[in-house]
């Protein structure tokens, strides 16, 4: 992975609805793609994570699209619960023995009740 | 499964003495361990590339003479901060990954929190 840009920095929804972050890469050999969500002084977590042979993914309230061509994925959650409120990353990788994670700069997703 | 642990969790030391970080896996080999910084409301900067029985791989702008890691076995990397200084002062999270490359994931500990007086 060489840069990976996460927008917005902040995003503020109101419980109930859908939060949508994007991020967008300059790798094209890249072909792993996580999102982990990390609370405040606790490690980060793996919420899900797309491959580069699929366009998406889905796992009960969230959701990953990749767009290989343009180069940009994305995290939807769906009717969100103030405990989704965190900072969301996005990643991405090579595959191999050598692959390292590049980690975007963090969107702060607050959910108000 | 995939449990990854740090120890200590917390640290506070003067400037000038050394703190070893240790990360283990606790369910599975991790061939390859990561070292990441985070500075308060930052992303996780990787630090270094440690592999089971070779010499890590550091990424640029980290000292490789500061921050000493050791991969000594397949569920043990440390990580040693050698003469802390304040600006040292971060949050240290390890990750491990299998000895299944094509999967990628990284499984990653609980942190440790260091600050230097």
């Amino acid at each position: 992975g060489e840069n990976v840009e996460q927008h917005p920095s902040t995003l503020s929804v109101q419980e109930g609805d859908s939060a949508v972050i994007k991020c967008t890469y300059s790798d094209s050999a890249s072909n792993y793609f996580p999102w982990y969500k990390q609370e405040l002084g606790k490690r980060p977590q793996l919420i899900i994570d797309i491959r580069s042979n699929v366009g998406e993914k889905k796992d009960q309230r969230i959701a990953v699209t990749l767009n290989k061509t343009a180069k940009h994925f994305s995290l939807h959650i769906t009717e969100t619960q103030p405990e989704d409120s965190a900072v969301y990353f996005c990643a991405e990788a090579e595959t191999g023995a050598n692959s390292k994670l590049t980690f975007g700069k963090g969107i702060t997703l607050s959910v108000r009740p | 499964g995939a449990v990854v642990s740090q120890h200590p969790s917390w640290v506070i030391c003067k400037s000038g003495t050394s703190v070893k970080i240790e990360c283990r896996s606790l369910d599975f080999q991790a061939t390859t361990m990561f070292w990441y910084r985070q500075f308060p409301k930052q992303s996780l900067m990787l630090m270094a590339t440690s592999n089971e029985g070779s010499k890590a791989t550091y990424e640029q702008g980290v000292e490789k003479d500061k921050f000493l890691i050791n991969h000594a076995s397949l569920t043990l990397s440390t990580l040693t901060v050698t003469s802390a200084h304040p600006e040292d002062s971060s949050f240290y999270i390890c990750s491990a990954r299998g000895t299944s490359p094509a999967y990628n994931e990284q499984f990653f500990g609980p942190g440790t929190r260091l600050t230097v007086l």
